[in-house]
């Protein structure tokens, strides 16, 4: 149990162009899901908490214009990179987190995706 | 903000070697995650903790809440293990995690 995807894995784009990723919790209902990002070399980093139903809270140096979150429903959130550019090519992975805690899940457990690699021409 | 300090942050060791890696963090939390990160970047969570002791296999992590210290062990080592392993803490609002930098490790056969 407890498994997140994420879609797509890949993705090289000509900058200016928008991307879409999608964060799904498989088999559980993820109250809150975050969104990191790893550049090179160095240490995953959060960008933004997004809790169902209400606006996404970004971390201080993320652009919310530019990297748009949606969490609609209890097992989907999106990352719209807008007007990709070179310098957001990254790792981007997110996690989710079920609220509830349950017989397989313990309280702010957090279940990493597999993460997608953002390449910008 | 949490700052959360790993070491070694490079590790190379004989297979069936003890390792262990070591994390610091300078301010109080509520979890304490040990991952795993591959080289294709995908991440699997070995651990949380918020206390005390866990084990599963050969992985064993420790967390001291008082000197805000945890370590992550592993026993007969093996060529498998090698990854990146990364050490992560939620704090007491804040949801998202902070990780440190994390340690890379390298079991020779």
């Amino acid at each position: 149990g407890a498994v997140v995807s994420q879609h797509p894995s890949w993705v090289i784009c000509k900058s200016g162009t928008s991307v879409k990723i999608e964060c799904r919790s498989l088999d559980f209902q993820a109250t809150t899901m975050f969104w990191y990002r790893q550049f090179p070399k160095q240490s995953l980093m959060l960008m933004a908490t997004s809790n169902e139903g209400s606006k996404a809270t970004y971390e201080q140096g993320v652009e919310k214009d530019k990297f748009l979150i949606n969490h609609a429903s209890l097992t989907l959130s999106t990352l719209t990179v807008t007007s990709a550019h070179p310098e957001d090519s990254s790792f981007y992975i997110c996690s989710a987190r079920d609220a509830v805690q349950g017989a397989l899940i313990a309280y702010n457990e957090q279940f990493f995706g597999p993460g997608t690699r953002l390449t910008v021409l | 903000k949490n700052e959360v300090e790993q070491s070694p942050q490079n590790l190379t060791a004989q297979e069936g070697e003890f390792i262990t890696i070591n994390c610091s963090y300078s301010v109080g939390i509520s979890a304490l995650h040990w991952l795993q990160q591959h080289p294709g970047g995908g991440i699997v969570s070995l651990f949380m903790l918020s206390s005390g002791k866990k084990k599963h296999g050969r992985l064993i992590a420790t967390i001291n809440i008082q000197e805000k210290h945890s370590s992550l062990h592993i026993t007969a080592s093996h060529p498998r293990d090698s990854a990146v392993y990364i050490c992560a803490v939620a704090g007491g609002g804040a949801d998202g995690l902070t990780f440190g930098k994390g340690t890379h490790l390298i079991i020779q056969p």
